[in-house]
């Protein structure tokens, strides 16, 4: 089973401001076909998730492009530019390279500081 | 637009049993694998169980292997999970999530409660 790991756990941060959130696959998430299947999920408070980004660094339809992915094999990277106030919830990597069981990170507590 | 509609949570009893229901619309479910996914409270997300989009491959989590089966009826638009032997560690809310890219589209949610 491939575990992900998310740093970190908990960030505060002032509105306007950049955000950060790594994500570590502890095996290579390369598939066969070449794509790598890491996705970047964004739960609000008392909402199911809501897909931001998958295989990297593909935003979603009608995710704002204030949200980026980056990385590659087992270190992956979550930004968001400039922090709105909508933008408060959990934050998930989620992996789907290798099957059973597609694995989740621990999740992302974003806050307004 | 895609919607994805669960139901069938309920509260009942260790090792009892309950099925779940996925009411597709909006896309052609019979084009698309379909996954469950849980959270329990105040927990984080883990995935339950994967059907390929012919229904001829279902992929599970150890902790539930055994106990639930996935299916589905694509005349029917519709998504099941059979959830057997009930513990109360399977409190949750169930999550119905369509696959493509990634999983794009996820239902609101339906709670299970395993409680004596």
């Amino acid at each position: 089973e491939i575990v992900m790991t998310q740093t970190p756990l908990s960030s505060p941060v002032t509105l306007g401001q950049p955000a950060s959130i790594s994500c570590r696959s502890s095996q290579s998430l390369v598939h066969s076909d070449g794509n790598t299947y890491l996705s970047w999920l964004q739960q609000r408070p008392g909402q199911p998730p809501r897909l931001l980004i998958y295989n990297i660094s593909k935003r979603f339809s009608g995710v704002p492009d204030r949200f980026s992915g980056s990385g590659a094999g087992t270190d992956f990277t979550l930004k968001i530019s400039r922090v709105e106030a909508e933008d408060v919830g959990l934050y998930y990597c989620m992996q789907g390279t290798q099957l059973p069981p597609y694995t989740f990170g621990q999740g992302t507590k974003l806050e307004i500081k | 637009q895609v919607q994805l509609v669960e139901s069938g949570g309920d509260v009942v009893q260790p090792g009892r049993s309950l099925r779940l229901s996925c009411a597709a619309s909006g896309f052609s479910f019979n084009n698309y694998d379909m996954h469950w996914v849980r959270q329990a409270p105040g927990k984080g997300l883990e995935w339950v169980a994967l059907i390929r989009y012919e229904g001829s491959e279902r992929y599970y989590a150890d902790s539930v292997k055994g106990r639930f089966t996935v299916s589905r009826d694509n005349s029917d638009n519709t998504l099941y999970l059979q959830m057997n032997s009930l513990r109360v560690e399977d409190t949750a809310v169930y999550y119905c999530v369509r696959d493509s890219w990634g999983v794009d589209f996820w239902g609101q949610g339906t709670l299970v409660t395993v409680s004596s």
